[in-house]
């Protein structure tokens, strides 16, 4: 089955204590992207990775990191995490951005950082 | 700096009535706009993508348009259903960049 998989669903965590919430697509998709949806605020893009080795910052990358060493897979890092950051994450991929081909996201991560 | 504005915020209807979704934006450099729903708690599920040379798309019971020079899209949901209830959300892509701008969303209560 064609799908994006966020690893872990939900996670409580301290100030402070890095974290890392994983990412992966079997669908051999180039486009890969982060991000997180807040009340009032919507969904905004955090990173955004156009192909292997290749990321560039979307709307709110403050306090993030990203890596793209593989096609399927997009790990979204938060080295220092702090309170504002918590929120609901949404990993999403589409085949290729010069296709214009739909994203497919995944379910989500809904982070609280206490 | 693009900026996507979605109108009403919400919106209930009777089942049966053909509805209109807006999705306004600012920046007409645009690759494609799609339109996107959401279930609570849920991802994000992609109805219709629309390019930046075409005007319109049409799946099921759903049509998206799309005027470029006006910086305007809309979805019209044709006699709606509860199981449409749901948030839907427009979103754009810039011409330059991979960047994906979402609007704010509107929440659609279709009852019974």
């Amino acid at each position: 089955e064609a799908q994006v998989t966020q690893n872990p669903r939900y996670l409580i965590t301290v100030t402070g204590k890095k974290l890392t919430v994983t990412c992966s697509q079997n669908m051999n998709h180039e486009y890969m992207s982060w991000y997180r949806q807040d009340p009032g605020l919507g969904l905004r893009q955090i990173y955004y990775s156009m192909n292997v080795e290749v990321t560039d910052k979307g709307d709110v990358p403050e306090g993030y990191k990203v890596s793209r060493k593989e096609k399927r897979n997009f790990p979204l890092i938060l080295e220092s995490p702090s309170p504002n950051q918590t929120s609901l994450y949404f990993c999403a991929s589409s085949l290729q951005r010069e296709r214009a081909n739909i994203q497919y996201f995944g379910a989500g991560t809904r982070l609280s950082v206490l | 700096k693009q900026e996507v504005t979605q109108i009403p915020a919400a919106l209930s209807v009777p089942e049966g009535e053909n509805l209109v979704l807006n999705c306004s934006f600012t920046d007409s450099a645009i690759y494609n706009l799609q339109w996107f729903r959401q279930d609570p708690g849920k991802g994000l599920t992609s109805l219709l993508l629309i390019q930046s040379s075409q005007r319109e798309q049409t799946s099921g019971r759903l049509n998206a348009s799309l005027d470029k020079s006006s910086g305007r899209s809309t979805l019209y949901i044709a006699a709606s259903q509860p199981g449409d209830s749901a948030t839907y959300l427009c979103a754009v892509m810039g011409s330059n960049t991979g960047k994906l701008i979402f609007g704010q969303g509107t929440t659609l209560q279709v009852k019974p």
